[in-house]
């Protein structure tokens, strides 16, 4: 069964590095997702990404981070700089058809630990 | 601000029983709903999603939609140790596939 593939599975970075969290969603796919789970807590959407353009975005979605599409198979999220409280697992997902019917695949997600 | 509630559980079933998960929302014109589970530390996988009112059942699993009263629920049937999990409730919000959240569920599922 297609999976949609995150790398790498547990990244550790220091404050204020930038972070590049990569993933390879299903190859026929048209929708894009990411969003993040602090330990204990709920999913939190991050962004939404259709047609190489982010569709919608939430308030944690701030300047310090972009997501990229940059050769029409990994879709990327970048953190610029990131902070302790950006510790979380950040999980990838994607839709072939219409995401609000059928919903979406997530990746086995990214564990993201800033020192 | 738009919530989805979940009661966090744990909720404890013996094998084989059904076990009753249950969601509300806060957003009235959101359309679709998705039930998903959770093992510990892995991604969130796909049960079922909703959109109609009344009951759709797969397999061992129900879920049930009540617009009305905001209300989603999902039923497991034949409980097995393996259902053990947190199952989360997901509602879509607006146009772009934006999926909110509960806290999840924890399902204990003795043997």
């Amino acid at each position: 069964e297609p999976e949609v593939t995150q790398t790498p599975s547990h990244q550790v970075t220091q404050m204020g590095q930038e972070v590049i969290l990569r993933c390879v969603p299903i190859s026929n796919h048209l929708y894009f997702y990411w969003y993040r789970q602090i330990l204990g807590q709920k999913v939190e959407f991050l962004v939404s990404f259709y047609n190489n353009e982010i569709s919608e975005k939430s308030e944690i979605f701030d300047d310090q981070f972009s997501v990229e599409r940059p050769d029409g198979s990994n879709f990327t999220l970048k953190i610029r700089s990131t902070k302790l409280e950006d510790s979380a697992m950040y999980f990838c997902a994607s839709s072939q058809r219409d995401p609000k019917i059928d919903g979406y695949t997530f990746g086995s997600g990214t564990r993201l630990t800033v020192v | 601000q738009k919530e989805v509630e979940q009661n966090s559980g744990p909720l404890s079933v013996p094998e084989g029983a059904i076990a009753s998960l249950n969601c509300t929302y806060s957003d009235r014109v959101s359309q679709s709903f998705f039930w998903y589970r959770q093992y510990s530390g892995k991604s969130p996988e796909l049960i079922m999603s909703i959109y109609s009112n009344g009951d759709k059942e797969d397999g061992r699993f129900t879920a049930q939609l009540n617009k009305a009263s905001q209300y989603v629920s999902l039923l497991i049937r034949d409980s097995q140790p393996s259902d053990s999990a947190t199952y989360l409730c997901a509602v879509n919000s607006g146009n772009t596939g934006k999926l909110i959240f509960g806290q999840g569920t924890t399902l204990q599922v003795k043997p």
